[in-house]
């Protein structure tokens, strides 16, 4: 089964420091999600990117946050000077709804964000 | 106002019992509905998407009301590896963000 790839699993890092956190969406899919999950929390959308664009993204992804797909088949998001705040699971996400309006997501493993 | 609410729970059922989640959700223009499943600390997985005629997927049932803007989940014969967080997912289409419930927590006791 086709699956998502995020890497690292687990990412530790000073507040203030830049992160990128990677993913691998499934090859045939054109629409890419990042989502984060604030520990006993709910699911939260970040941002969606379709045709090389965001096409929708939430108020959390401020200006602190960018994704880029630079190769065609990583899709990146970039947090800039973290705060500890943003310690959390982040998923990413990719889908191919087609005609389907009920075609679900495929999530990856997430990577747990630790910010100290 | 929540987009998506749902029971937070926890349900605690012994195996072989059926359990029944509800969800209402708030925008009239949603269109795409889904039940994930979520284990602690993985990621969300799809657990079935939900049709307005209702659809069943062996133990699993889903059932959408549209008039009231609620999606239901019924669970027959619980098994002790049903025991996760089940979260209600709405779209107002395909492509577009989800919005997750809270999630509610099951544990299915032998």
């Amino acid at each position: 089964e086709p699956e998502v790839t995020q890497t690292p699993s687990h990412q530790v890092t000073q507040m203030g420091q830049e992160v990128i956190l990677r993913c691998v969406p499934i090859s045939n899919h054109l629409y890419f999600y990042w989502y984060r999950q604030i520990l006993g929390q709910k699911v939260e959308f970040l941002v969606s990117f379709y045709n090389n664009e965001i096409s929708e993204k939430s108020e959390i992804f401020d200006d602190q946050f960018s994704v880029e797909r630079p190769d065609g088949s990583n899709f990146t998001l970039k947090i800039r000077s973290t705060k500890l705040e943003d310690s959390a699971m982040y998923f990413c996400a990719s889908s191919s709804p087609g005609q389907d309006t009920n075609y679900g997501y495929t999530f990856g493993s997430g990577t747990r964000l630790t910010v100290v | 106002r929540k987009e998506v609410e749902q029971d937070p729970g926890p349900f605690n059922v012994p195996e072989g019992a059926t359990v029944a989640f509800n969800c209402t959700y708030s925008n009239s223009a949603s269109q795409s509905f889904f039940w994930y499943r979520q284990d602690c600390r993985k990621e969300p997985k799809l657990l079935m998407s939900v049709y307005s005629s209702g659809n069943e997927d062996g133990r699993f049932t889903a059932q959408l009301n549209r008039a009231s803007q609620y999606i239901s989940l019924l669970i027959r014969d619980s098994k002790l590896s049903d025991s996760a967080t089940y979260l209600c997912v709405v779209a107002l289409a395909a492509g577009n963000q989800f919005y997750f419930g809270t999630g509610t927590s099951l544990t299915v006791i032998p």
